[in-house]
């Protein structure tokens, strides 16, 4: 079945940058998302990425994709402290009707 | 404000009851699908819906069920309720984009608490 994993826990300081990483097995892959959880609340999509692209801009976001290594990464500039939060990858591969979450990286960033 | 509402946002019950959660999809969404988040379980698909009909079910137990009306609603209900049913169980909603794109819109969630 598909795995995808994440590392737990991530600490930045407030104005750098942040990369949590998340790696996958099922290499059927079509789509591969980022939601984020803030406590006490729902998830919200922040941004995706089809299989065929390497990288994705969405203003402070970036999200990068090898293939190959079957490696997702979602990269945010100047961190916040707003920014605080789970973050999950997911993706859902070819004829498969629904997502396969990660174990979601706690981002905790320090004033 | 996603759009998708649930209900209630908290319950507590005691083991070996039933519950009904319930939740309301966004305007148009015609997909609905249903989420465990446990602490150790992480967050697990369970079922969904699309326009009435089952679709796809994942990791649902069998004293577990749902299903969804035809105003697009759906409900979940979980019976002979144990300790370890205890989670926070998300609805999300979508309108498929076709080739695999779907973006899932997720409710607040309902805090389930089994003593």
């Amino acid at each position: 079945g598909e795995d995808v994993e994440q590392s737990l826990f991530l600490s930045v300081r407030e104005g750098d940058s942040s990369v949590i990483n998340c790696t996958y097995t099922d290499s059927s892959s079509t789509y591969l998302y980022w939601y984020k959880q803030e406590p006490g609340a729902g998830l919200q999509l922040l941004t995706y990425i089809f299989s065929n692209m390497d990288m994705k801009q969405d203003q402070r976001l970036t999200v990068l994709l090898n293939k190959k290594d079957k490696h997702l990464s979602l990269r945010i500039a100047d961190t916040q402290t707003g920014d605080s939060a789970i973050y999950f990858c997911a993706e859902i591969s070819t004829g498969a009707n629904n997502l396969f979450f990660g174990t979601g990286t706690r981002l905790t960033v320090i004033p | 404000d996603s759009g998708v509402t649930q209900t209630p946002k908290h319950l507590i019950t005691a083991t070996g009851q039933r519950v009904t959660l319930r939740c309301s999809p966004r305007s148009g969404d015609l997909s609905v699908y249903w989420y465990q988040q446990s602490l150790d379980q992480g967050l697990q698909f369970l079922i969904q819906y699309y326009n009435g009909e089952e679709r796809a079910k994942g990791n649902i137990l069998e004293r577990f069920s749902a299903q969804q009306f035809p105003d697009l609603h759906s409900e979940l209900n979980l019976s002979s309720l144990e300790l370890g049913d205890s989670a926070l169980y998300f609805c999300a909603s979508s309108v498929p984009h076709g080739a695999g794109l779907d973006e899932q819109f997720f409710g607040p969630g309902t805090r389930l608490t089994v003593l």
